[in-house]
This record gives C-alpha cells, structure tokens and sequence, in this order.
C-alpha cells in the first residue's frame, strides 16, 4: 500500500507570496491532518480534515487555510508568507480518530 | 489548557542499558496516547498507542510504554538499547472526549552510545 505522498517537496519563496502544499493519504483513510515543524517549536497542529471537513483547528493565523477533496486529497494554503513561516510542513492521514496517524516526509518550505 | 510535556530535550544511555524516554499530558477525559519515532532524514513513524485496557503496552522494535492514571504519564521504554535506536522521539495524546485535537510534545532526541 503506498504510504502518504506529500507534494513538492521543498519551496522556496518571498515574503508577501503565497503558496500551496499539497497531501495525498494512504488510500482509505479519510482523516488528514497538518503539522508545522520547526526546531524550536516542536510540531504544532495545525488542521484537520475528515470526509471534506474541517474537524479541528490548531492556534494559527487565518492566513493558514486548507481543504480536503472528495478523493480524501488534500491542500495547504499559505498566503502573505512571513519569514517565520519557514518549516517543514508535515501532513498524515489515519483511517479513524482512534488509529494512528501515518505521515509523509514533509514540504520543506523555506521564506526569504 | 491541554498540553504534552515531554521534559527532558535529550537522553543519552549506553548500548545494552535500559532506556526511558518521559511523558506526562493534561487534559480531559480519557485521552489516547501515542508514541512516534522521527530518524534522521525520515518521516514520523508510530511505535504504539495505548486507548484502554492493560496499562504496559507493547509496540515496534522492542519497545513498551506505561500508562499511569494518576500521575498523567506514558513513558516509553526499552530493556537494552541499541545504537540504532537514536532518534527523536514524540510523545502525543488525542484529546477524546473533547477537542479530538492531536497533542505533541516537543520531541525528545535520543542518543544511544556505544
């Protein structure tokens, strides 16, 4: 089965642009989550999405937004990107919110 | 407000010696808990999750983790360590019943010498 696919794979952008990440899960799974990953903060969640749903918010600016496609695929949008928005942004899907959650290995986003 | 702490930022043990790597969690009801391993140029990996029943579980490459109630832990474990063990390693609850949201530590690095 193949595992979670996160596209691309690293970023570069500029400060005021926007961008966005995109998450494919593990087939079947229909809950994706996002994290952002940085050496100082940890992971911090970010959203949560099940059945094209958001389920669940973390404590990031509006300008952090997503969504979930009827295949379960998903998109991260960052816009007006902040040199603090630089991290890895990891995305993971689960089949229930019981399970637990398979990752991909990320977007490196990087803002200049 | 919930929260994971995972309070020690690195452990180091010698190869063959016990290993612990400590959780303690707040918040609401009864939370399920889990425990992820990131290895170095890798993605997150699960090594086991306890939701109800016996308080030891028992998950990937040899290690286990203790739930206890009363004092909000889940520390991981391991009887003998190996240098392939080092990694950092997250500590994470799911707030159920209640926000659902999924809680992490900020990570402990391991480092097994030899």
């Amino acid at each position: 089965k193949a595992g979670v696919t996160q596209t691309p794979r690293y970023l570069i952008k500029t400060r005021g642009q926007q961008v966005t990440l995109s998450c494919s899960p593990i087939s079947g799974h229909r809950s994706v989550s996002w994290y952002q990953q940085t050496p100082g903060q940890g992971l911090q969640f970010l959203f949560e999405y099940f059945s094209e749903t958001q389920r669940n918010k973390g404590n990031f600016p509006g300008r952090f937004s997503g969504r979930q496609f009827s295949n379960s695929r998903s998109e991260m949008n960052v816009s007006t990107l902040e040199l603090g928005d630089s991290a890895l942004y990891l995305c993971a899907s689960s089949f229930t919110h019981s399970d637990e959650q398979f990752f991909g290995p990320g977007t490196r986003l990087t803002v200049l | 407000a919930q929260s994971v702490a995972q309070p020690e930022d690195q452990v180091n043990v010698a190869e063959g010696n016990p290993l612990t790597v400590k959780c303690t969690y707040s918040v609401s009801g009864n939370p399920y808990l889990f425990w992820y391993v990131q290895y170095p140029n890798r993605g997150l990996q699960f090594l086991l999750k306890y939701i109800t029943g016996d308080n030891l579980v028992k998950g990937s490459y040899g290690f286990e983790a203790e739930f206890n109630k009363s004092q909000t832990s889940f520390h991981l474990k391991k009887p003998s360590a190996l240098v392939s063990d080092s990694a950092l390693y997250f500590c994470a609850v799911r707030d159920i019943p209640g926000t659902y949201k999924y809680i992490f530590g900020t990570g402990t690095r391991l480092k097994v010498l030899a």
